[in-house]
């Protein structure tokens, strides 16, 4: 079965600086695919970043770096120069060998303070 | 615009009654979903359909149902035998199974006394 692991149930940083958030997964399937997602206050969820297994460089989106370590199972979204409207939760997720279900993480909070 | 409605975003229901989600794109996708969240919980799966007429449970489908019987369309039942209904329920959609992003929807946020 697979399983996404996000052990930092909340993270707190200063406007202008990069944070780390962590994501482990664990499948026995070759091909998958990992996502984050970012879900404000009112609750929608926003898809931020997309990684393939077999892609061979990290994914970039703008402000969003996924730092993919297939050997190690981590998927960790990094945010550089953190905004104020990044406050949000951020959620891992992982799709199975069927291509159709996302399997999520129980997320990370996240604060930005000026 | 594009996307996905749920209707309406609060909604109360008294125990014992079936409550029904409405949930509807506009993005031409083949694959729908529907997610439950519970507070400090990710998203659980509770069914999704990846064509008309066609619908597979998830990992938590017992005490809801579903139909799918236009592509724009995916409504989703609470039933009464679904023992604890109070969460957070999120519809999405992909353009097909295979589609590396799901779109989510606003949310329908279910309190049931």
């Amino acid at each position: 079965a697979q399983k996404i692991t996000q052990t930092q149930p909340g993270m707190f940083v200063q406007e202008k600086e990069a944070v780390t958030l962590d994501c482990t997964y664990d499948t026995s399937d070759q091909s998958y695919g990992l996502f984050w997602y970012k879900q404000p206050s009112s609750g929608e969820m926003i898809f931020l970043i997309y990684q393939g297994s077999y892609d061979e460089q990290n994914a970039t989106e703008g402000r969003y770096s996924l730092n993919f370590q297939k050997a190690r199972k981590s998927a960790n979204l990094v945010i550089s120069a953190s905004q104020l409207g990044d406050s949000a939760m951020y959620f891992c997720a992982m799709r199975d060998r069927g291509y159709s279900t996302l399997t999520f993480g129980k997320g990370t909070m996240l604060l930005v303070s000026p | 615009d594009g996307g996905i409605t749920q209707s309406p975003k609060y909604l109360f229901r008294k125990e014992g009654q079936n409550v029904t989600l409405s949930c509807e794109q506009n993005l031409n996708h083949d694959a729908m979903y529907w997610y439950r969240q519970d507070p400090g919980q990710g998203l659980r799966l509770i069914y999704y359909s990846q064509i008309v007429n066609d619908f597979q449970k998830g990992d938590i489908a017992e005490g809801y149902s579903v139909s799918r019987e236009k592509k724009e369309s995916f409504p989703l039942t609470v039933t009464s035998a679904q023992k604890n209904p109070t969460a957070f329920y999120l519809c999405a959609s992909s353009l097909s199974r295979g589609s590396s992003e799901q779109y989510f929807g606003p949310g329908t946020r279910l309190t049931v006394t």
